[in-house]
């Protein structure tokens, strides 16, 4: 069962701020963050595991609310080079054998 | 240069002929994932393989096929393809599942046309 994503699409000017987020029915051990430009592939960003820590590198930071079974990619001071498609991805659990399952993605669009 | 690679990066073929893309990872990754993309729909994972001679279905695994002799390859087999068939494929790569803070590294992509 794919995680829901949302927004589907936002538009931001060069500098604003974005939120994405990320839910699933289903009790998490991990989520992952992508991107993905129009005609590549989708680009790593970072892993959250179960435990709900938060993570971040640049202005691009995430945090994993286990709980809630919910995951929110944050990115502050948006530049023209974040425009893009961005998935989350889940995982079960942690015996290795699971699928990683993508959202249908978040169409960011940053203008200047 | 570690990466995934794929091949062909375009495909148009006619419905029924079999074929094979090919992906192949050069960073020792035991873990390898297929995957298609079609609008609206996300990622949609078709087959993965856990290691050498393991393989297991995904979420879409219909009229497909896959092997892993090697580690380091991972090629899908259409037998006969059909149009519903026409969509972007990418095949990914991981150091290892589970209890992991690794993350997948993509391949560039072959478009498939059915036609």
């Amino acid at each position: 069962q794919q995680p829901v994503q949302s927004p589907q699409a936002v538009i931001l000017r060069e500098g604003e701020d974005a939120v994405i987020n990320c839910s699933s029915s289903k009790a998490l051990y991990s989520v992952h963050w992508y991107r993905q430009k129009h005609g590549e592939a989708p680009i790593f960003l970072m892993i959250l595991l179960k435990g709900g820590e938060q993570k971040g590198h640049d202005k691009i930071s995430a945090s994993f609310n286990e709980k809630k079974q919910q995951s929110s990619l944050y990115l502050t001071a948006s530049q023209l080079s974040y425009s893009g498609t961005y998935f989350c991805g889940t995982e079960k659990s942690n015996f290795g054998n699971e699928k990683l399952t993508f959202g249908t993605g978040t169409r960011l669009t940053i203008i200047p | 240069e570690a990466q995934v690679t794929q091949n062909p990066r375009y495909l148009i073929t006619v419905t029924g002929k079999k074929l094979t893309v090919t992906c192949s990872q050069n960073m020792n990754h035991e873990y390898m994932s297929w995957y298609r993309q079609d609008p609206g729909l996300g990622l949609r994972q078709i087959y993965y393989s856990m290691n050498v001679e393991v393989t297991d279905k995904g979420d879409v695994p219909e009229g497909y096929k896959v092997s892993r002799k090697e580690k380091r390859n991972f090629p899908l087999i259409l037998e006969s393809p059909s149009p519903n068939q026409t969509s972007l494929y990418f095949c990914a790569s991981s150091l290892s599942r589970g209890s992991s803070n690794y993350g997948y590294t993509f391949g560039s992509g072959t478009r498939l046309t059915v036609v």
